[in-house]
């Protein structure tokens, strides 16, 4: 089965400033694809950005992007430019590329609250 | 993306009673789930909604406690059961086309048993 973890609880950026979150997932499948979701103080569940493990280049929606490192299981978010609107849980996500059954299940991690601070 | 309404957006239950937390759809969808995040927790899929079948419920669930109807295209309902205080969470249904592979999610129905 796939885990995916993130290992920062918590964590705090300056206004305009760049941070980076964390994830690591584990999984025996060559071809898969990863998430990143914001869950902001409403409870939504918002789509910040998607990444194809078949595809080399890194995800970028505007002043997020990320760094996939395929070899090393890592799949980390950075936000720049952060701004107090980006105060949020953020959810890495997992999910095996094979159709039917529990096959499109999203795997989560834990989470990480993110903080901006004036 | 596709527009997703759940109702109710909140509730507040006595124990041992049912509720019936609806999920629509703007536009026909392959795929529904059903999740639920327990407070301070990460989301944990429930089942899936399959359009004129029964649903697939996961390790964990069973179809007593969560019947979910998927009727059409365009909506699923989920029914929590029976309710204890261990039932109150946020339950989220999501939506995915298919070739899409991308779930876009609902506002969530934030569930307190007393």
């Amino acid at each position: 089965a796939q885990t995916v973890t993130q290992s920062q609880p918590e964590m705090s950026v300056q206004e305009a400033e760049t941070v980076t979150l964390s994830c690591t997932y584990d999984t025996s499948e060559s071809d898969y694809y990863l998430f990143w979701y914001k869950q902001p103080p409403s409870r939504q569940m918002i789509l910040v950005i998607r990444q194809e493990a078949y595809k080399q280049q890194n995800a970028t929606e505007n002043r997020f992007s990320v760094n996939f490192q395929k070899a090393a299981k890592s799949f980390s978010l950075k936000i720049s430019d952060s701004q107090l609107g980006d105060a949020a849980m953020y959810f890495c996500a997992y999910r095996s590329p094979v159709s039917g059954g529990s096959n499109y299940k999203l795997t989560f991690g834990k989470g990480t609250l993110l903080t901006v601070n004036p | 993306s596709a527009v997703i309404s759940q109702k109710p957006s909140r509730d507040i239950c006595q124990r041992g009673t049912s509720l019936t937390i609806q999920c629509q759809v703007d536009s026909q969808v392959t795929m529904m789930f059903w999740y639920r995040q327990q407070p301070g927790q990460s989301l944990t899929l429930i089942a899936t909604a399959n359009q004129g079948s029964e649903a697939t419920y996961e390790s964990g669930f069973v179809i007593d406690k969560f019947p979910i109807s998927r009727p059409n295209l365009t909506f699923s309902t989920l029914t929590v059961s029976n309710m204890s205080p261990e039932d109150s969470s946020i339950y989220l249904c999501s939506v995915e086309t298919v070739y899409m592979e991308t779930q876009y999610f609902g506002p969530g129905t934030r569930l307190l048993v007393l």
